[in-house]
C-alpha cells in the first residue's frame, strides 16, 4: 500500500472549518483515498472516500487534485466532540481478498479548542 | 443493528500466559480483521478472515493465531504473552465489496505485566 504523510497535530477553535491535507506521492492506478476518524479508547470509524476531484457526505468533504498525490479532509464547522485522531490511508478497495489489511499510519491528533 | 461486538473489554495477564479475545461481527458481515494498537500508534493489521479462511496475515509472530466460525465471529489467540503486547485489540468486520471501509469494534485492551 502507498504510505502517506500527514501532520502530526493540528489545533483549531470551535466553529471554524479544518482542513488535513494527506501526501501519497506513489499512489496506484487503482487506489482510492479513505478517511478514519478515532476516538480515545474506540476503535477508528469510516468518514469518507473517494478517488478524484470532490467527494461530499453529512460529515466531511474531501479534495482530491488531478495528480492525486495528496488529498485534504475538510471538516465543517468543528465542535470540541470532533477532537480526535484523523487517519488518511491509500489502497484498492476492490483487490481481490483483501490479503494487505488496512495500513494506518501515526495519523493527526486534531484538538479542537472553546 | 448492532455493531461489532468484543469481548472482553479489558484483560489483564501476565507474561508467559495465553489469551484469547473474540469478535462478533455486524450481522450479514463475513469478513473479519484484527489489528493491534499500541499507545500513540495507529491499528497495524495482524489477520483477515473471508468465509472461514485466513485469506492475509501481517507482520506478526506465529504465537499470533485466530479463526473464524461457521456464524463469522473470530477468535484471536496470543500465546507465550510478552510485555510488548499490551495494547488495544481491535477486531473490524467489512463487507466484501468495498475493503477499504471496515467497521472497528470498540477493542480489547489487554495489559500483561
Amino acid at each position: 500500500l502507498a504510505k502517506t504523510t500527514q501532520p502530526i497535530s493540528m489545533d483549531s477553535y470551535e466553529g471554524q472549518e479544518v482542513n488535513i491535507t494527506c501526501s501519497h506521492n506513489n499512489i496506484a492506478t487503482n487506489d482510492y483515498i479513505t478517511w478514519y476518524q478515532q476516538f480515545p479508547s474506540q476503535g477508528p470509524r469510516f468518514i469518507i472516500q473517494g478517488y478524484k476531484t470532490k467527494v461530499t457526505n453529512e460529515v466531511a468533504s474531501l479534495f482530491i487534485p488531478a495528480d492525486r498525490k495528496s488529498s485534504t479532509l475538510s471538516l465543517p464547522r468543528v465542535s470540541l466532540s470532533d477532537t480526535a485522531v484523523y487517519y488518511c490511508l491509500v489502497g484498492d478497495p476492490y483487490s481481490g481478498g483483501g490479503a494487505d489489511g488496512l495500513t494506518f499510519g501515526k495519523g493527526t491528533h486534531l484538538i479542537i479548542q472553546p | 443493528d448492532a455493531g461489532v461486538t468484543q469481548s472482553p473489554t479489558h484483560l489483564i495477564k501476565t507474561r508467559g500466559q495465553h489469551v484469547t479475545l473474540r469478535c462478533s461481527p455486524i450481522s450479514g458481515h463475513k469478513s473479519v480483521s484484527w489489528y493491534q494498537q499500541v499507545l500513540g500508534q495507529g491499528p497495524q493489521f495482524i489477520f483477515q478472515y473471508y468465509e472461514k479462511e485466513e485469506r492475509g496475515r501481517g507482520n506478526f509472530p506465529d504465537r499470533f493465531s485466530a479463526r473464524q466460525f461457521p456464524n463469522y465471529s473470530s477468535e484471536l489467540n496470543v500465546n507465550a504473552l510478552l510485555l510488548g503486547d499490551s495494547a488495544l485489540y481491535l477486531c473490524a468486520s467489512s463487507l466484501a465489496r468495498n475493503r477499504n471501509e471496515q467497521f472497528f469494534g470498540p477493542g480489547t485492551r489487554l495489559t500483561v505485566l
